[in-house]
């Protein structure tokens, strides 16, 4: 069974770093053509892919968010890390982790982490 | 960056068919964009339903099907069940692996 979970703090201050976890189980991120992604959903709006990070260490960012992200994995712990620096009030959103065994597809989601961003 | 376009809202009746629709600006969307569908409802994790244009997963129902409908991506539901009533994307996947998502169709069932 496939199970994903964002961890982080529900509330960040304007210009901080925002740095939330994805500890999943069910699969490996040593397996061949495995992914994991960040997305989020700020409320009321669509929702937006963020980062990618593949099995064999390869690293994918948003183009509009590239300069502000970091995404990294430790595959002993079934975890990926995202981190977002320079948090502002835009950035409010629920943030998800994401499965993907291909290149193309994206399959398990995580129930997502609430992030508010306010002084 | 690359703007993926859904109707903004649906009505669809029970029972009934309806499709989606996800266009991506400047070019026809093609089986070269994998596109994949999600459905997300309130309070719920979003529940992937297609990818690769018309490949289901192994929970996806089988009212639902993706295709190629002049030059857009389309996510059809036949024979609409009242619990479909939620959000659905797309996502498109362009070159050096950029994901683009569309804005979202709510679809009401009424």
């Amino acid at each position: 069974q496939v199970t994903l979970k964002e961890s982080g703090p529900a509330l960040v201050k304007p210009t901080q770093t925002l740095t939330l976890t994805c500890t999943f189980s069910g699969f490996s991120l040593s397996t061949s053509e495995m992914r994991v992604s960040w997305f989020r959903r700020p409320p009321g709006k669509a929702l937006e892919w963020l980062a990618r990070i593949d099995w064999d260490d390869d690293t994918f960012y948003s183009t509009s968010l590239k300069t502000r992200l970091t995404i990294s994995k430790d595959t002993s712990k079934n975890q990926v890390v995202l981190s977002m620096t320079n948090m502002g009030p835009v950035d409010t959103a629920t943030y998800y982790c994401a499965r993907g065994s291909s290149w193309y597809s994206v399959d398990y989601w995580g129930q997502g982490t609430l992030v508010t961003v306010s002084s | 960056q690359a703007v993926v376009t859904q109707e903004p809202s649906l009505t669809v009746s029970p029972g009934g068919t309806v499709t989606l629709t996800c266009a991506s600006s400047g070019a026809p969307v093609t089986s070269g964009y994998y596109p994949n569908w999600f459905q997300l409802k309130p309070g719920q994790a979003p529940r992937a339903l297609i990818y690769s244009t018309y490949n289901k997963h192994s929970w996806t129902p089988a009212r639902f099907s993706g295709s190629l409908l002049g030059g857009k991506a389309a996510l059809t539901l036949s024979g609409v069940q009242p619990e479909d009533e939620a959000e659905y994307y797309c996502l498109l996947f362009y070159g050096s692996a950029q994901l683009v998502f569309g804005g979202g169709t709510k679809l009401t069932v009424l």
